[in-house]
């Protein structure tokens, strides 16, 4: 079975610095991998996904992930975090095998500081 | 499109009492899923369907909980009798299934549940 594990439960950060979230995932097989953003008392939305193909990954909001195979990770960035990037991210993975199944790394929440 | 529909958004009930959330999934969508997010444990996937069929319920806690798709357009979860540990929020998600994909799922607003 498919397991993800995001590194941070929180990760505190100054307005318009660099924040990067780990996930690392472990799977027999190969994987999708997505990112997801939760916003205070709201569903949560797509950031970006990797299916295949350019390990770079460019997703709404200015973030951006690269997918290593090697490391089995798919850290989560974004060069200059605003006020409105306060919220928590989930990582997440499929398998083929699973049909669109996800299952979720615990979340960090991102607390961005004026 | 109004994306996934949820409803009651919020519910409050005593001990004891049945509780029925539904969901509207995303028309066209043939995978819908039933998630629980709480502080302790996170976001746990109780059970999904594809073609209104249950393909895997292993998440469900319980014989208290039961989840039901009569339709392409409509599920319910179920809990009876509640208990004040199920306090949680209820997420739907759907998604087009076809196998391995890779499509993302789509989520609602989420049912926030508080059992007294």
């Amino acid at each position: 079975a498919q397991s993800v594990t995001q590194l941070d439960s929180q990760v505190p950060v100054f307005e318009e610095a660099p924040v990067e979230l780990r996930c690392n995932y472990s799977s027999s097989v190969s994987v999708y991998l997505f990112w997801y953003v939760q916003y205070p008392n709201q569903g949560l939305q797509l950031l970006l996904k990797y299916l295949s193909g350019s390990t770079l990954v460019k997703g709404i909001n200015g973030f951006e992930a690269e997918f290593n195979k090697s490391q089995t990770s798919f850290h989560l960035r974004k060069p200059s975090v605003h006020i409105s990037d306060t919220a928590e991210y989930f990582c997440a993975v499929s398998i083929k095998a699973a049909g669109n199944k996800l299952t979720f790394g615990g979340g960090t929440r991102v607390l961005v500081k004026p | 499109d109004a994306g996934v529909i949820q409803s009651p958004r919020h519910e409050v009930t005593e001990m004891g009492q049945e509780v029925t959330l539904r969901c509207k999934p995303i028309s066209g969508h043939n995978s819908l899923f039933w998630y629980r997010q709480t502080m302790m444990r996170g976001l746990e996937l109780l059970i999904y369907f594809n073609n209104n069929v249950p393909i895997d319920d292993s998440g469900m806690p319980e014989d208290r909980f039961s989840a039901k798709m009569p339709n392409a357009s409509f599920s319910t979860l179920k809990i009876q009798p509640s208990e004040p540990r199920d306090s949680a929020v209820y997420f739907c998600a759907s998604s087009l299934h076809p196998l391995g994909s890779g499509n993302e799922q789509y989520f609602g607003p989420g049912t926030r549940l508080t059992v007294t």
